[in-house]
């Protein structure tokens, strides 16, 4: 079965660069959520997306921006990198649906590291 | 507020043992789901199981097993017969459920499970 795709896999940058991380969910899913995970920490809810709105807002810095397109598919841009940002950033999908279909299935993250 | 705690930082056992992982939760939402992940060392987060409030039956998929009680609220997992593929972190999240769907996930901090040979 088909799973979340993120994009790239790795990626190193300087402080103060801006760097932007791409989400293509599950087919048919309608909704994305962005997390992220510090080292040894556990997953932090940023932002979240259903049929191309903002759905949901968590402790996303306001450095961090992002959307979701006619395809669904997402981007996290984020800019004047610091060196805390340095984390495992992670997709998730659903679909929005019942109780019983409503689950979020997660990619396998991007690991950002700033220098 | 809504709030997962998983007392158990760490746990390291041999294989083939039994072990449990506790996670205690407080919501004040009447419907809510909870959810068991599991994190490899490769990094990615993986789905174990879904539980809704309203449900409380108990879950067996093959060596695990979920035991969920609203009156303690907790929502335990056992792993039994536990082998080295185990070995892993593994996160308890909960998220509550309005406008007829679920919100973001809040995760407790994880329980890094140690199996050795």
């Amino acid at each position: 079965a088909a799973g979340v795709i993120q994009s790239p896999r790795h990626l190193i940058k300087e402080k103060r660069e801006t760097a932007t991380l791409k989400c293509y969910p599950i087919p048919r899913h309608d909704t994305v959520y962005w997390y992220q995970q510090g080292p040894g920490q556990d997953p932090q809810f940023l932002i979240s997306f259903y049929e191309k709105m903002q759905s949901d807002k968590g402790s996303i810095p306001d450095r961090f921006s992002a959307q979701q397109f006619s395809d669904y598919h997402s981007e996290l841009n984020m800019s004047s990198l610091e060196l805390g940002d340095s984390a495992l950033y992670f997709c998730a999908s659903s679909l929005k649906g019942t109780a019983y279909t409503d689950t979020q299935y997660f990619g396998p993250g991007t690991r950002l590291t700033v220098l | 507020a809504q709030k997962v705690t998983q007392a158990q930082t760490e746990i390291s056992v041999v294989e083939k043992e039994d072990v449990t992982l506790d996670c205690v939760y407080e919501t004040r939402d009447t419907t809510y789901y909870l959810f068991w992940y599991k994190q490899p060392p490769s990094g990615e987060l993986v789905f174990l199981i879904r539980r809704n409030s309203f449900d409380e039956q108990n879950e067996i998929s093959g060596r695990y097993s979920w035991n969920f009680q609203k009156s303690t609220s907790s929502f335990n997992f056992t792993i039994t017969a536990s082998q080295v593929v185990d070995s892993a972190v593994y996160f308890c999240a909960l998220s509550a459920y309005y406008g007829g769907s679920q919100g973001n996930l809040i995760f407790g901090k994880g329980t890094k499970l140690s199996v050795k040979p």
